[in-house]
């Protein structure tokens, strides 16, 4: 079965500085892969996703993530962090049908 | 707008007081489920419903029940709630089940306190 370890559970960043959320999967197939995002008291937002064609995936509000296989990690990035970014980030793997599992969660916070 | 809607957004009961968490999506979708987070845990999949009548079960469905009557709505039953059940709920749903392409769709979330 498929699984998604998040290695940061809080990252803290000032402001105009890169972001960088660190996600690993383990998975028997070709996986496809996406990350989320839940503002407080909000629901969860897709970001970006992975599903076997271009590694390098452009999301929602100038942020990516680069597939690599070889190191079965799926990494958001986003080059300057700003304050409307700070929220709860999930990294979540599925390998099909209904089976989506999802990370632990990594709390961005972003400081002026 | 399209979007997945749940009723309450917050709920505080009694242990053993059943209650019922409603969810409803106007998209059409044919793939449905519930999860429940929790700190440290991240998104746990309680049930999911892959079209009308037909449910299963996820991860940890002990203490839940489900029904998918209609293609649109999938409430979320707890007969005889426990303290351990407390915890903020999502609804989701998705396009077509089979596939792993297509992302789910979130609900705002429902928080139950049962005391």
């Amino acid at each position: 079965a498929q699984s998604v370890t998040q290695l940061d559970s809080h990252v803290s960043v000032s402001e105009g500085t890169p972001v960088l959320l660190r996600c690993n999967y383990s998975s028997s197939y070709s996986p496809s892969l996406f990350w989320y995002v839940q503002h407080p008291n909000k629901g969860l937002q897709l970001l970006l996703k992975y599903t076997s064609a271009a590694t390098l995936v452009k999301g929602i509000n100038g942020f990516e993530a680069e597939f690599k296989k070889s190191e079965t990690s799926f990494h958001l990035t986003k080059p300057s962090a700003h304050m409307s970014d700070a929220a709860e980030y999930f990294c979540v793997v599925s390998e099909g049908n209904n089976d989506m599992r999802f990370g632990a969660g990594t709390r961005l916070t972003v400081k002026p | 707008e399209a979007q997945v809607t749940q009723n309450p957004r917050y709920l505080i009961t009694v242990t053993g007081k059943k209650l019922t968490v409603t969810c409803s999506q106007n998209m059409n979708h044919e793939y449905m489920s519930w999860y429940r987070q929790d700190p440290g845990l991240g998104l746990r999949q309680i049930y999911y419903s892959m079209n009308v009548e037909v449910t299963d079960k996820g991860d940890v469905p002990e203490g839940y029940k489900v029904s998918r009557k209609e293609k649109r709505n999938f409430p979320l039953i707890l007969e005889s709630p426990s303290p351990n059940q407390t915890s903020l709920y999502f609804c989701a749903s998705s396009p077509r089940p089979g596939t792993s392409v297509y992302e789910q769709y979130f609900g705002p979330g429902t928080r139950l306190t049962v005391t």
